[in-house]
């Protein structure tokens, strides 16, 4: 079972690009890359998946390196809205869910 | 709106006592997972069902029960409440068995509070 480390918390500027990065030293070669967020008092929200290499959609890019061994979120041009915790998820599905204890994104004005 | 919905949004009760969380998943979804989440705490994952069948369980304690039905909605119940049980309750839905690979989509949440 993949063990992730996140930072406990970051704080940005509005407007910046903020990259949160996940551990996975122990990552099997089945297993997928999930990041969620999560707003105070609400349910968690996908935001991207990832296997290998890049991955980008409208809110968010993802990178990961060939060993596979740790994964970047990358935010574009954070605003306040963006303030939230931010979980990273690694596994092939198979397996209890283990979302670690998360970022603490603080974005300022 | 994830399309998840929980009841009831929020629980008062006392120690000792019983009460049962219902949750129905978005439709198509077949599995369901409870997870519980204390005050600035990380998600913790308790038990995921597929199609009616249990499929993995987390770190649910033993006064702690769920089952999904045939209609697919899950309930969680929880027994000999303690102090320590307050807490938000979600639960979440996916296609398919595999909350790692499979996009979960989560509920609202409901907050028991055990006075």
């Amino acid at each position: 079972l993949a063990k992730t480390t996140q930072p406990i918390s970051m704080d940005s500027y509005e407007g910046q690009e903020v990259n949160i990065t996940c551990s996975h030293n122990n990552i099997a070669t089945n297993d997928y890359i999930t990041w969620y967020q999560q707003f105070p008092s609400q349910g968690p929200r996908f935001i991207i998946q990832g296997y290998k290499t890049k991955v980008t959609n409208e809110v968010a890019s993802l990178f990961i390196p060939a060993d596979r061994k740790s994964s970047t979120l990358s935010l574009p041009r954070v605003s306040l809205s963006d303030t939230a915790v931010y979980y990273c998820l690694v596994g092939d599905g198979f397996q209890k869910l283990v979302f670690g204890t998360g970022t603490r994104l603080l974005v300022s004005p | 709106d994830s399309g998840v919905t929980q009841t009831p949004k929020h629980l008062i009760t006392a120690t000792g006592q019983r009460v049962t969380l219902r949750c129905s998943p978005r439709s198509g979804d077949l599995s369901v997972y409870w997870y519980q989440q204390s005050l600035d705490q990380g998600l913790q994952f308790l038990i995921q069902y597929y199609n009616g069948e249990e499929r993995a369980k987390g770190n649910i304690l033993e006064r702690f029960s769920a089952q999904q039905f045939p209609d697919l909605h899950s309930e969680l119940n929880l027994s000999s409440l303690e102090l320590g049980d307050s807490a938000l309750y979600f639960c979440a839905s996916s296609v398919a068995s595999g909350g790692a690979f499979y996009e979960q989509y989560f509920g609202p949440g409901t907050r028991l509070t055990v006075t």
